[in-house]
């Protein structure tokens, strides 16, 4: 069967320090990848997208930055981090003829 | 582009008790509309899907939701609100052609006793 997998569940970091988040899937194969953050009353917004190994898109100009090295890893990953990337960081993965996502269980970031 | 209206942020009400939550999207040409729960502190879950045929669709736990096309809506329904129930659900739009779908802001479903 197919899943999704999503780590840290949770995650405090200090400002100015890096940050990696993976997600994996299983039961697929080259699935479509996508990471959005969820911030209170802010609804979804999509930061980046991949359709293959290497191929990443941006939606929104910021802070992050996304690395897909094998068909079905995608990771988000910053530098530095900013108070304003704190929030519910969420992985999905989709194949074009499924037209639904699957969501991982999603990364509550804080950063102080 | 496509837009997704959630009309109400949060919508209380007493168990056993009927809901509608609202969902407008923007455009009228062909379209895949999806009904997304989220429980608190987890990722989100397809609840339902309209592709095609049949413009009423439901979900295994007494969802439904119908396709209007004339009204570019997709209102989710249920006869019954369990305070399981209490969550927030969020409306999709994917148009023809694209594989990321656009999502309303979201509706928190908050069930009293």
């Amino acid at each position: 069967s197919q899943t999704i997998h999503q780590w840290p569940a949770t995650l405090v970091q200090p400002v100015g320090s890096p940050l990696s988040l993976e997600c994996t899937v299983e039961g697929t194969s080259n699935p479509n990848l996508y990471w959005y953050r969820q911030a209170a009353g802010r609804g979804l917004q999509l930061l980046f997208y991949s359709v293959g190994i290497g191929q990443i898109s941006s939606e929104v100009p910021q802070n992050l930055s996304a690395s897909r090295p094998q068909d079905r890893q995608f990771i988000l990953s910053s530098k530095k981090l900013l108070l304003s990337d704190s929030g519910f960081y969420l992985c999905a993965w989709s194949v074009f003829d499924s037209y639904g996502y699957t969501f991982g269980s999603g990364t509550r970031l804080t950063v102080v | 582009a496509q837009s997704v209206t959630q009309l109400d942020s949060q919508v209380p009400v007493f168990e056993e008790a009927p809901v509608e939550l609202r969902c407008n999207y923007s455009s009228s040409v062909s379209v895949y509309l999806f009904w997304y729960v989220q429980y608190p502190n987890q990722g989100l879950q397809l609840l339902l899907k309209y592709l095609s045929g049949s413009t009423l669709v439901e979900s295994i736990n007494g969802f439904e939701a119908e396709f209007n096309k004339s009204q570019t809506s997709f209102h989710l329904r249920k006869p019954s609100v369990h305070i399981s129930d209490t969550a927030e659900y969020f409306c999709a739009v994917r148009g023809g052609g694209s594989y990321i779908p656009t999502f309303g802001r979201g509706t928190s479903l908050i069930v009293h006793p």
